[in-house]
């Protein structure tokens, strides 16, 4: 079965453009989760879906982003307008269930450098 | 506050050896606590999760413990392998009432070395 599949893997844009990354879960999963990581912080939870539905959306940096989940097979994290503090690894997890001894399952992320 | 700390930051070890990585936390309430191995340039996979009534769970060479009265886990790599060299992530999940709460360690960064 195919994992969690992230797109782009990599994205070099100038600051104040518009980056959308995108992220389809494992078919059949209900549960879906953007995160950040960088060295300083680490893995930081930004927004989780349960069944499509934005549930806790508290990690969200700042208004400037912004996700979606219009049907079960796909989301999307927009950042705009980007800035060079957004530089990091945004990975998409799904799972079976928010709070239960399900694992969540990750994409291999999309590194974005931020100009 | 709700915390998960990692140690040590950092670990070397020779291949073969055994080596165990600590996470402590405070967290409340308590759901559950995973590890997951992380290399580089990929995401994290699951290695284990521990509810509040398990103190032991194993998966091939790693295995975790979970003392949930003082609040602690360790993750025991026995025989360990190049392919361990890896990061190590502890999370906490708490059960609030706004949802789930997932609190992660900063990791553990672990090299094998023959």
């Amino acid at each position: 079965d195919a994992g969690v599949i992230q797109s782009p893997r990599h994205e070099v844009t100038e600051m104040g453009q518009e980056v959308t990354l995108r992220c389809k879960p494992i078919s059949g999963h209900n549960s879906l989760f953007w995160y950040r990581q960088t060295m300083m912080r680490g893995l930081e939870l930004l927004i989780y879906f349960n069944n499509n539905v934005p549930i806790d959306d508290s990690g969200m940096p700042e208004d400037r982003f912004s996700a979606k989940m219009p049907n079960a097979s796909f989301s999307t994290l927009k950042i705009q307008p980007s800035e060079p503090r957004d530089s990091a690894v945004y990975f998409c997890a799904s799972s079976n269930a928010v709070g239960s001894n399900q694992p969540q399952h990750f994409g291999d992320g999309t590194r974005l450098s931020i100009l | 506050k709700n915390q998960v700390e990692q140690s040590p930051q950092s670990l070397i070890i020779l291949e073969g050896k055994n080596c165990t990585l600590q996470c402590n936390y405070t967290v409340s309430p308590f759901s559950n606590l995973r590890w997951y191995k992380q290399d580089t340039g990929r995401g994290p996979v699951s290695l284990t999760i521990m509810t509040f009534s398990e103190n032991t769970k194993s998966n091939g060479r790693y295995t975790a413990t979970l003392d949930a009265d003082t609040k602690q886990s360790s993750l025991h790599i026995t025989a360990s392998q190049l392919s361990d060299s890896a990061s190590y992530i502890c999370v906490v999940s708490a059960a609030t009432q706004a949802g789930t709460a997932l609190i992660f360690g900063k990791g553990t960064t672990l090299s094998v070395s023959s």
